[in-house]
């Protein structure tokens, strides 16, 4: 079985602050990992993805994640936050070999970003 | 531009009553889905199809309905057998070279109010 946790409901940063979003996944081999990003009332746009090959994966919005397979986490990172960063994210798995198997998603994080 | 669309973005229901929403994509993606959220619950995943004329269900099936007569539509009803529909749903679609660029492509979502 497939599985996400976000083990924090809320983040509070303050505004050029670093940021980190928690995640960790369990699948069986290896995964793809997803980092998607929602504000009120609208759907989830893609920030970044993990496949294979660095672990250090960059994406939108200058955000970015580092897979950690001993630790099977993939936390999002930003080195500054700014207010317009609060929103709320989802990390989602899939395992590599899982043919058209449906991603998993945690639960979220809000990320609230303190001007 | 290529994208989902679902409508309507507001639906209110009343008790005992059927009500579909619609979810179209243009993105000539093989395979759609269909999420449910509800706060600090993530997504859970109602149904899924593969293929036209094709579908299975995902964790929370019961209460619901869809069809996939057209690869671009995939239909959901949520039934008078569904007892708490008040929810926001999410429509998303991937390609068959999955994970293409996205991963899931996501609709806005349509926010459904049993009154």
């Amino acid at each position: 079985a497939q599985s996400v946790a976000q083990p924090e409901d809320q983040v509070n940063v303050a505004e050029g602050n670093p940021l980190t979003v928690k995640c960790t996944y369990s699948v069986s081999g290896n995964p793809y990992l997803f980092w998607y990003v929602q504000y009120p009332n609208r759907g989830l746009q893609f920030l970044l993805k993990y496949i294979t090959g660095d672990n250090l994966v960059k994406g939108s919005y200058g955000f970015e994640a580092e897979f950690n397979k001993s630790q099977t986490s993939f936390h999002l990172k930003k080195p500054s936050a700014l207010v317009s960063d609060s929103a709320l994210y989802f990390c989602a798995v899939r395992a590599l070999n899982s043919g058209n198997t449906p991603l998993v998603f945690g639960k979220g994080t809000r990320l609230s970003v303190i001007a | 531009d290529g994208g989902i669309t679902q409508s309507p973005k507001y639906l209110f229901r009343k008790e005992g009553q059927n009500v579909t929403l619609s979810c179209e994509q243009n993105l000539n993606h093989d395979a759609m889905y269909w999420y449910r959220q509800d706060p600090g619950q993530g997504l859970r995943l109602i149904y899924y199809s593969q293929i036209v004329n094709d579908f299975q269900k995902g964790d929370i099936a019961e209460g619901y309905s869809v069809s996939r007569e057209k690869k671009e539509s995939f239909p959901l009803t949520v039934t008078s057998a569904q007892k708490n529909p008040t929810a926001f749903y999410l429509c998303a679609s991937t390609p068959l070279t999955w994970p293409g660029d996205y991963g899931y492509t996501f609709g806005s979502g349509t926010r459904l109010t049993v009154v």
